[in-house]
């Protein structure tokens, strides 16, 4: 069982808007902003698509976006494309002992 | 560019010692936080532990006991080594390269699969 829970999938038609959730705890997602999300395709190691709630790295799509209520932060795709199929994981700092705790991923699919 | 690479043996028996290293180039290890990620087969990433290139530590409780992470700065290397191996430990192991105070990690490794198993 994961530190933050995400669904196992979500799904969504080319050009259409897909939310995912991370619900984590009010000792990590609820009280850091320090929410981060990543892209995994298979066989490939994870990418950085937001930080800090919902702060693009350099070179990420704006159809990307983050945000955060409560215990619960979430990722966004916008405009759906086929390359954006793949695994999306969250992460939350979780305090100085803990540090960092991993969702278990939610599988996108592009139909 | 920055480029991480891992290296290490790709099968290891149980209640062996585990051992990796991460290999930077194109860049200074100097003044960068830098963490070991496994994750185990079809399952979501799990933190292990990150050093500070002047050696600072910090471990996943979960595997604290069994973990040593390490730099060579001069090398511009850092190694993890995870003793008393289990199947259980079997997964891809990535380095990567943390945002200094963001809890994020911007820069990956392709990432290494260790087989535990006799």
């Amino acid at each position: 069982q994961s530190a933050l829970t995400q669904p196992p999938s979500a799904s969504g038609s080319p050009g259409q808007s897909v939310t995912i959730s991370c619900t984590g705890t009010s000792s990590d997602v609820g009280t850091y902003d320090l929410v981060s999300w990543y892209q995994q395709h298979p066989g490939k190691a994870p990418k950085l698509m937001i930080s800090e709630v919902n702060k693009r790295p350099s070179g990420v799509p704006d159809r990307f976006s983050g945000s955060k209520s409560g215990n619960t932060a979430s990722l966004t795709v916008s405009g759906l494309q086929p390359e954006d199929e793949a695994n999306y994981y969250c992460t939350s700092f979780a305090g100085t002992n803990n540090w960092l705790l991993f969702g278990g991923g939610t599988k996108l699919t592009v139909l | 560019q920055v480029q991480l690479q891992e290296s290490g043996p790709g099968l290891v028996k149980p209640s062996e010692t585990l051992s990796l290293t991460c290999t930077l180039s194109g860049g200074s290890i100097s003044g960068y936080f830098w963490s070991w990620i496994r994750q185990l087969p079809g399952k979501g990433p799990e933190w292990i532990a990150y050093i500070y290139s002047s050696g600072i530590t910090n471990y996943n409780p979960s595997l604290k006991s069994r973990v040593t992470i390490s730099v060579d700065r001069s090398n511009n290397q850092f190694s993890l080594s995870l003793n008393s191996v289990t199947a259980a430990d079997t997964a891809v192991y990535f380095c990567a390269r943390i945002i200094n105070a963001v809890a994020a990690f911007d820069i990956w490794g392709q990432g290494t699969l260790v087989t535990v198993s006799s």
